[in-house]
């Protein structure tokens, strides 16, 4: 069966960087890419940006590009979304999901990361 | 970028009750739209993809119909355990883009 697990929450100061880290099982993880989704406390979803596992190709939203690097590592099945020059609206939960080569629905999500920033 | 809208906002219905809810895209997404279900606390849970189509274990009573702009999410007898925030999205390309939710409260 199909698993996202991602790591643990995190507390960080405004300016600085988070890396949150999402590993896959249960199936072939080149097949598929990684959508990143956000939740602040509250509040709807919002997308973030997709990698494509196969080639590492990325689409990012426009709210955060500039700000943010989507990665993965084939040889551990786990995909990384790093974010720099936090703010305090940055705190949300980060979720890491499950999507196609192109365009596609999310059909398997990570359980959620807690990125608090605050001084 | 498409702008997806989702009304009501909140709607408070009885159990057993027959419920639509509405996702409107501001252009045509063709049929590329899904639905989710999220709990308090929990991550969002794919319902339905291509407009109607139901995903494993979403059960029978969730019916989605709808193209181009306009959509609906069908709840045909509301259960306990439906009681949630559903999003619509769509997939029709980049950048993707989630409706603000509609929550269903117990009347």
């Amino acid at each position: 069966q199909v698993h996202l697990v991602q790591s643990g929450g995190e507390v960080k100061m405004p300016g600085a960087s988070v890396k949150v880290s999402c590993k896959a099982s249960g199936y072939r993880f080149t097949s598929y890419g990684i959508s990143w989704v956000r939740q602040a406390p509250g509040q709807g979803l919002e997308w973030m940006g997709w990698i494509s596992v196969y080639n590492g190709n990325t689409k990012y939203a426009q709210k955060v590009q500039g700000r943010i690097t989507m990665t993965s590592d084939t040889s551990t099945s786990t995909a990384y979304m790093e974010l720099r020059s936090l703010r305090s609206d940055d705190t949300a939960v980060y979720y890491c999901a499950r999507d196609e080569t192109g365009p596609y629905y999310f059909d398997y999500w990570g359980q959620g990361t807690l990125v608090t920033v605050s001084s | 970028e498409i702008v997806m809208t989702q009304s009501p906002v909140t709607l408070s219905v009885s159990p057993g009750e027959r419920v639509t809810l509405s996702c409107r895209a501001s252009q045509s997404v063709s049929r590329n739209l899904a639905w989710y279900q999220q709990q308090p606390g929990q991550a969002p849970r794919l319902l339905i993809y291509a407009a109607s189509t139901r995903a494993t274990g979403t059960p029978a009573r969730f019916s989605g119909s709808g193209s181009g702009t306009e959509f609906t999410l069908t709840i045909s007898s509301l259960q306990s355990e439906d009681f949630a925030v559903y999003y619509c999205q769509h997939y029709d390309n980049w950048p993707y883009a989630f409706g603000q939710g509609t929550k269903l409260e117990i009347k």
